[in-house]
């Protein structure tokens, strides 16, 4: 049971457009949900987060969308630049009482073109 | 500051074989968390400590063991390794609860069990 979905494996990108990644979570105890981006051969590095109490959160060319009656958030990238391509990971917990417990996604690998 | 270290990146074992995969951080995090992550599964969460001496299981726990003595350590342990057990492994730790901290991750390990 996937509690949380990156339905698009992978998207491909041209540099300077917006790059728009999905994600759709089915558990309604998910309060809080990050963005993660790795690169081959590292470990994922902390991007941007959201919270249910907002619906948008922004950090220079990162914005983060939650549309919670919907359960989907998405991450937009603007302007998209070649050294943004990695597979994002999106994770969800509970605000309190998570713990470590992290919920990813399986991911979309982000390819930008020049 | 190393941040979250990793050893060994690469190991591949037979299948009986036991094995210890190492886990360090520097930046004092109570918090600390082993994942695994699998092709088209995302990464799933192996065990977990929320303070020295205080361990839990994740979602993917059989055939794993943890202990946490000290705030710096959190070794993972593969009792008898199976082909199952063929995945990378991340450890991560965090100042506190991840919704509200992330988390930084190591480098991997890959592990081959044949």
């Amino acid at each position: 049971d996937q509690q949380v979905k990156q339905n698009s494996p992978s998207l491909s990108v041209q540099e300077g457009r917006i790059s728009i990644l999905n994600c759709d979570y089915t558990n309604s105890m998910f309060d809080y949900f990050l963005w993660y981006k790795k690169y081959p051969a590292e470990g994922p590095t902390f991007l941007i987060s959201i919270s249910s109490i907002k619906d948008k959160n922004e950090d220079g060319r990162f914005t983060v969308f939650l549309n919670k009656s919907a359960k989907h958030l998405s991450l937009h990238i603007v302007p998209s630049q070649p050294g943004d391509s990695a597979v994002y990971f999106c994770a969800a917990s509970p605000l309190t009482g998570g713990g470590n417990k992290l919920t990813f996604g399986t991911g979309t690998q982000l390819k930008v073109e020049l | 500051n190393a941040g979250v270290t990793q050893t060994p990146k690469f190991q591949v074992l037979k299948t009986g074989q036991s094995m210890t995969l190492q886990c360090a951080q520097d930046m004092n995090h109570e918090y600390m968390s082993w994942y695994r992550q699998d092709p088209g599964m995302g990464l799933r969460l192996i065990h977990y400590s929320v303070g020295a001496g205080i361990t839990d299981q994740g979602e993917v726990p059989n055939g794993y063991n943890v202990s946490r003595s000290t705030t710096e350590d959190f070794p993972l342990r593969l009792l008898s390794a199976a082909p199952s057990q063929t995945s990378v492994y991340f450890c991560a730790s965090s100042w506190g609860e991840t919704a509200n901290y992330g988390y930084t991750f190591g480098s991997g390990t890959r592990l081959t069990v044949v």
